[in-house]
């Protein structure tokens, strides 16, 4: 099954805005809201953002979700050292009927 | 607290089957929908199965259609994933997560994961 697109890796320095991008299509971030997780090394993934821009309770507000047509992006803002991680996109995809994945954004600090 | 604990994980040979479980506390299990991810060693999410909250219909990842089955005990709050006529190729983590309603098919409960290993 295909998957969402992401850039491999990403980076940024303490303070820092990064961005995390999300490509698609119109079966899946097209007509579906987008989800993103964030993953640390031996632990499970966690739910960071939901619907595209929502936040789960606990999760700080530096962290941001939006969408333009068949993209996404995850924004984090004021980037501490606790953000490296594994980042990943999702969106159920309405003509294959299964969720996709994007392949993962490594997050480095520098 | 709210928590997902999954079992039933091990090293299997090619061809053989085995029934993985996810037992849920803390949250309205029957409500959520239910969804089986796996990742493989050093790489990235794959998702691999998800079933209402009622179990009236469920859906698969292409790469395991016809060989595994999801399925959920509401009244004992478990989720399983029955795998049958496994390959090496589906040694992974395999992790159970819960969707809440309404969240769009989000992961907002996730196990802590179960190893896999199909090897001869």
């Amino acid at each position: 099954q295909s998957v969402l697109t992401q850039p491999p890796s990403a980076s940024g320095t303490p303070g820092q805005r990064v961005t995390i991008s999300c490509s698609g299509s119109i079966s899946n971030i097209g007509r579906e809201t987008v989800n993103w997780y964030h993953q640390l090394p031996g632990t499970a993934p966690k739910l960071l953002v939901y619907n595209t821009n929502q936040r789960p309770s606990g999760v700080p507000d530096r962290f941001s979700g939006s969408k333009s047509g068949t993209s996404a992006s995850l924004a984090i803002s004021g980037l501490q050292s606790e953000d490296e991680a594994d980042y990943y996109c999702a969106a159920w995809d309405d003509s294959l009927q299964a969720v996709l994945f994007g392949g993962g954004t490594k997050l480095t600090v520098l | 607290q709210v928590q997902l604990v999954e079992s039933g994980g091990g090293v299997v040979q090619p061809g053989t089957s085995l029934r993985l479980s996810c037992a849920a506390s803390g949250f309205t299990f029957r409500t959520y929908g239910m969804h089986w991810v796996r990742q493989f060693p050093g790489k990235g999410l794959e998702w691999v199965a998800f079933i209402w909250s009622d179990g009236q219909n469920k859906y698969y990842g292409d790469s395991v259609k016809g060989r595994f089955t999801i399925s959920r005990d509401n009244s004992k709050s478990i989720l399983y994933l029955q795998m049958n006529s496994l390959r090496a190729e589906d040694t992974a983590v395999y992790y159970c997560g819960g969707d809440p309603p309404r969240s769009g098919y989000a992961f907002a409960v996730w196990g802590q994961g179960t190893m896999v290993t199909v090897s001869s």
